[in-house]
């Protein structure tokens, strides 16, 4: 079936410092999105792409439905971007919008 | 704009009873989800209605599991005689689900249900 690889599965990083977060997708996907889940356990909306990349503050996204990869970015990491993220693509063909998700990275910023 | 809202937040039911979960999907949104997330699983898809019809209900159970949406503004995930396997947290979902208006989904808060 039709499965979406996370990576990494965890990270730290010091206060101010950046990473990147990747999915690989095995299959052609229509849309990536990617959430961050807060401390009370909700999903946070944080990306929707279709294509090309975005920019929202310190984070930025891209998605690349041909070589079938989405990356998520973070710098000038703080503290209240801790919390476990997850990508999640939306299959290409179909009616159904159903998003398959990536297994999460949780991430732990320390100062 | 309140969000999708689910109902109740936290459910205990003792094992073979039902328990049935609320979800009223953000106003004008088309498309409604069901998903299941466990700590072994992740984030499993459940089912999926569109304009209330239901479209994909590829991931749930064959057995005790059941979802309804009859009207616009609600849905239900029923599950009779609950195990112990099915407590999660059982988040439910809405979008636009439009070429014009874009497929982004929009969670719950989900329903955390536990089977003892």
């Amino acid at each position: 079936g039709d499965q979406v690889e996370q990576s990494p599965s965890a990270l730290s990083l010091h206060e101010g410092t950046g990473s990147a977060l990747r999915c690989n997708f095995t299959t052609t996907m229509r849309a990536v999105q990617w959430f961050r889940k807060n401390s009370r356990g909700s999903l946070i909306n944080l990306f929707y792409l279709a294509s090309g990349t975005k920019e929202n503050g310190r984070l930025k996204s891209a998605f690349d439905s041909k070589e079938r990869y989405s990356t998520l970015h973070i710098r000038d990491a703080q503290l209240e971007d801790s919390g476990t993220y997850f990508c999640a693509a939306e299959w290409g063909g179909g009616l159904s919008g159903k998003l398959t998700f990536g297994e999460g990275t949780q991430v732990t910023v320390i100062s | 704009n309140a969000g999708v809202i689910q109902t109740p937040r936290h459910k205990v039911t003792g094992k073979g009873q039902e328990a049935t979960l609320w979800c009223e999907p953000i106003s004008g949104h088309s498309a409604v989800f069901w998903y299941r997330q466990t700590i072994v699983q992740g984030l499993e898809f459940l089912t999926y209605f569109r304009n209330q019809a239901p479209i994909d209900d590829s991931g749930m159970p064959k057995e005790r599991f059941s979802a309804q949406m009859p009207n616009q503004s609600h849905s239900t995930l029923k599950i009779q005689s609950t195990q112990p396997q099915d407590s999660a947290v059982y988040l439910c979902a809405s979008s636009l689900d439009s070429r014009t208006g874009g497929r982004e989904v929009f969670f719950g808060k989900g329903t955390r249900l536990t089977v003892v």
